[in-house]
């Protein structure tokens, strides 16, 4: 697709439900970044893919939150018995690497997520 | 891993005052060096981005950034400031491919 693409833009979740969170990366773009942004606050990284490698999963609060992606496709953030404190902004971004990795990262519109 | 400061949060300027944001990150490797804005209601969106070459940079609406690598700063300057600059502005630093941001500064131009 032209840009990152993210679904749902609104979650309203009850306290102790799973919810994902999905991300398409621009095609092509090997590398995907999951990032959380609570109000008022800056962005906080939680985990990056790049291609088949293992993922950097240190930025993860809790063993409730865990990401997969498929080779460079689609990316799905799943938290577990969400807590009040996860309400926030989850942000995807992508970006080329390698022979392309003089780009930016490009960022989808992001899933507000409210734990009620 | 790499981290970045971005100080005084809060900014409230006046129409045509001039702008300056800082950012410092700490990384002894090789990095870009990127300024985001997230206008109100808007996703995040490239400013300018340094990689290699001139550390004087050029962005979109008047904006630069100057890097100084021996003081592992990346300034970003905007000489007189529009009310349509109000928005959010947050510095990153990507080295090793990890990509981090500072907590932003939110920046509020009174017409």
């Amino acid at each position: 697709g032209a840009g990152v693409s993210q679904s749902p833009s609104n979650k309203v979740t009850e306290k102790g439900k799973d919810v994902e969170l999905r991300c398409d990366p621009i095609s092509g773009h090997t590398a995907l970044y999951w990032y959380r942004q609570r109000l008022g606050q800056g962005l906080e990284f939680l985990i990056y893919f790049q291609g088949n490698s293992a993922p950097d999963k240190s930025g993860l609060p809790s063993d409730r939150f865990s990401a997969e992606r498929t080779g460079e496709s689609v990316s799905t953030l799943t938290i577990q018995r969400t807590q009040q404190e996860d309400s926030a902004v989850y942000l995807c971004a992508s970006t080329g690497t390698g022979v392309h990795r003089n780009t930016e990262a490009f960022f989808g519109q992001g899933t507000r997520l409210t734990v009620v | 891993a790499q981290s970045v400061s971005q100080h005084n949060h809060h900014v409230i300027l006046s129409e045509a005052a001039s702008l300056e944001l800082g950012c410092n990150y700490s990384y002894g490797g090789t990095v870009n060096l990127f300024w985001y804005v997230q206008y109100p209601g808007q996703h995040l969106q490239l400013l300018l981005k340094y990689f290699s070459g001139d550390p004087l940079v050029k962005g979109i609406k008047g904006f630069e950034a100057e890097f100084i690598k021996s003081k592992f700063s990346f300034n970003l300057r905007k000489p007189s400031v529009q009310w349509s600059d109000t928005a959010e502005y947050f510095c990153a630093v990507r080295g090793n491919n990890r990509l981090a941001f500072g907590k932003g500064n939110q920046v509020v131009v009174i017409p």
